[in-house]
């Protein structure tokens, strides 16, 4: 198993832009989250899926939208990136509530 | 919405020194996971702590929760320089229809002098 990845591992965009942030896991895992971290801050929870079509917001979820089209994929999307938005991305699935979540290595994002 | 407090924020000790660090809840506490993250990299999972009194241990470190006073510990015995980095608590919370999702501490910085 490949587990949980991410990509792109580094992006730098200009302030307005947009993109779409990749993220994949291979076990079969029907939760499914995204995170910032920022130094100081931790781990914040931007948005979460607890299956396909099914999706939420977290503690940040502003500026960032997510779909889960398949049970395998869960995009992030930056509609109009701000410098604010600059952090390390994580990606990460567990199989159900008390189960192990498992991170993907992360994507660290510079907005100019 | 639920907020975890580590403390230290920060820790350097000498290789072969013992270190706690704790990881306190202002919610109830459903499930406890430990993390370690090493500079610029992602989460390794440590632990997970689910019932009051439950203790784990790996190698060395052992993590404990007392449900009662909503905290875990995390307790490194005899130190070592592969130990450095950052070590992160997170909690279940429940959102909404019926998930539960993870939120974490901000973190703490340990560095183990040789």
């Amino acid at each position: 198993n490949a587990g949980v990845t991410q990509t792109p591992k580094f992006q730098v965009l200009k302030t307005g832009q947009s993109m779409t942030l990749q993220c994949a896991q291979d076990m079969n895992h029907e939760y499914m989250s995204w995170y910032r971290q920022d130094p100081g801050m931790g781990l914040r929870l931007i948005h979460y899926s607890v299956g396909a079509g099914i999706t939420d917001q977290g503690e940040v979820p502003n500026g960032y939208n997510v779909s889960r089209s398949t049970t395998e994929d869960f995009p992030l999307r930056l509609l109009s990136a701000a410098p604010s938005q600059t952090s390390v991305y994580f990606c990460a699935s567990r199989r159900g509530t008390g189960d192990t979540q498992y991170f993907g290595p992360g994507t660290r994002l510079t907005v100019l | 919405s639920q907020e975890l407090e580590q403390s230290p924020q920060s820790l350097i000790v000498q290789e072969g020194k013992n270190l706690t660090i704790n990881c306190t809840s202002s919610k109830t506490l459903y499930g406890l996971y430990w993390y370690k993250q090493k500079y610029g990299e992602g989460l390794i999972f440590l632990m997970m702590l689910q019932k009051g009194g439950e203790e784990k241990s790996h190698e060395k470190i052992t993590a404990k929760l007392d449900e009662k006073k909503q905290q875990s510990s995390l307790h490194i015995t005899a130190s070592q320089p592969s130990h450095a980095g950052i070590y992160l608590c997170g909690a279940l919370s429940p959102k909404g229809a019926g998930s539960y999702q993870l939120t974490f501490g901000k973190g703490t910085k340990l560095s183990v002098i040789p």
